[in-house]
């Protein structure tokens, strides 16, 4: 079974200027995960997909992130315009509901997208 | 507010030694726990889970950790740790909902030969 695919792998630009991220997520699994892992710190949750609809996403800075999961399979997240405290690894992860449990599913991540912002 | 404290930054342990990593929450609704581990420039891998029942829980490579709800923690222990434990390892909590899921800031383990 392929994991959680994730590119690019390594993204370096210049603050102000935009960048995506694209997330495919293991094939079946209808809940998809964005999270941001700032250097030091634990993921933070960003934004969390049922298929293609939102599930929750109060901790999206949404004047410059934004996300959309077309036909609800793959991903991609976007920053415009990026600024210097974006910088870090952007992960992505898949799970496959259990009807009514939605927290008892494995959350599988991605290697990550390590982002540097100058 | 929901949070998870993982109060150790970094922990060095020799080869062969046990291990205790800990991890505290504070969350109103009844916790759901994950121990994960990351090794460098991976993603992260579940090692095992807290739903209910059973508070001492098995999970992979060797690793248990035990739910004491009076504490509000979620320790992990492994009896025997080897140079390939070495990674960054994170506990997070949910809730049944699924929603809200909350990391630590993780522990760096260090094994030295």
């Amino acid at each position: 079974e392929a994991g959680v695919a994730q590119s690019p792998r390594y993204k370096i630009i210049e603050k102000r200027q935009s960048v995506a991220f694209w997330c495919n997520p293991i094939s079946g699994h209808a809940t998809l995960y964005w999270y941001q892992q700032i250097l030091g710190q634990g993921p933070k949750l960003l934004i969390q997909f049922q298929n293609n609809g939102v599930v929750d996403d109060s901790q999206l800075p949404k004047d410059r992130f934004s996300a959309e999961r077309l036909k609800g399979v793959d991903s991609t997240l976007k920053i415009q315009p990026a600024k210097l405290e974006d910088s870090a690894v952007y992960l992505c992860a898949s799970s496959h509901r259990i009807a009514g449990e939605l927290a008892k599913n494995i959350q599988y991540f991605g290697a990550g997208t390590r982002l540097s912002v100058l | 507010a929901q949070s998870v404290t993982q109060p150790d930054i970094h922990i060095t342990v020799s080869e062969g030694a046990s291990l205790e990593l800990r991890c505290n929450y504070s969350y109103g609704a009844t916790p759901y726990l994950f121990w994960y581990v990351q090794s460098p420039g991976q993603g992260l891998q579940l090692l095992l889970k807290y739903f209910s029942g059973d508070t001492l829980v098995q999970g992979i490579k060797g690793f248990e950790a035990e739910f004491k709800r009076s504490q509000s923690s979620f320790n992990l222990r492994k009896p025997s740790v080897h140079w390939s434990d070495a990674a960054e390892y994170f506990c997070a909590v949910t809730s049944n909902t699924g929603n809200q899921f909350y990391f630590g800031t993780g522990t760096s383990l260090t094994v030295i030969p």
